[in-house]
């Protein structure tokens, strides 16, 4: 079935640790993105990728990276440099780029909690 | 950036009741979604209704878009317990799609 994978689902990081968070999707989507959730929250945009080796900061990027070398892939990497990283992480990905935005499709969260 | 607020914050019905939620937002759209979160899960996308649009259903969803007054209203009929959820309103304009906090729906059996 094509949809989204997270992985891993739940991740348990010491401060000063680097984390990756991975994004997979089969959906032949052109555009994916980042989203961090906290408890009772909104979403918030960490970073969003239009087309393969491109990718654009979002509202709260300060402490996060990111990667787009392939279609399928846009990982996530929580620094160290991110103060306060204890969050849901949601992926989604979209046929179309946001300007002319269908719906989102998104994976199950991946939840980090730094120990 | 715009947001999408929704309200209430949260709603307690009983089954077979209708939930309406509502949804303001600041600035121009090319359209506005919907989408739902079970508790610990990704979002699922409900309806999608463009700015020049008004109206808009889906099986027991009913959408509506008032553009002069930037908002938005979601309208679940008959409520079900398997209904309850989170459910968020998202705009879309010239920036990337931007969530508001969301409506926590409780439907009592």
């Amino acid at each position: 079935d094509g949809g989204i994978t997270q992985s891993p689902k739940y991740l348990f990081r010491k401060e000063g640790q680097n984390v990756t968070l991975s994004c997979e999707q089969n959906l032949n989507h052109d555009a994916m993105y980042w989203y961090r959730q906290d408890p009772g929250q909104g979403l918030r945009l960490i970073y969003y990728s239009q087309i393969v080796n491109d990718f654009q900061k979002g509202d709260i990027a300060e402490g996060y990276s990111v990667s787009r070398e392939k279609k399928e892939s846009f990982p996530l990497t929580v620094t160290s440099a991110q103060k306060n990283p204890t969050a849901f992480y949601l992926c989604a990905s979209s046929m179309v780029p946001l300007e002319g935005a269908g719906e989102l499709f998104f994976g199950e969260g991946s939840r980090l909690t730094v120990l | 950036s715009q947001q999408g607020e929704e309200d209430p914050q949260a709603l307690s019905i009983q089954e077979g009741e209708n939930a309406t939620m509502n949804c303001s937002y600041k600035t121009s759209i090319n359209n506005l979604q919907w989408y739902r979160q079970n508790s610990g899960r990704g979002l699922v996308h409900l309806i999608l209704i463009r700015s020049n649009e008004r109206e808009k259903h889906s099986g027991r969803l009913r959408v509506t878009l008032d553009t002069s007054k930037k908002s938005s209203s979601l309208l679940i009929t008959a409520s079900r317990a398997a209904d309850t959820a989170s459910y968020f309103c998202a705009t879309v304009g010239n920036t990337p799609l931007v969530f508001g906090k969301g409506t926590r729906l409780s439907v009592i059996a």
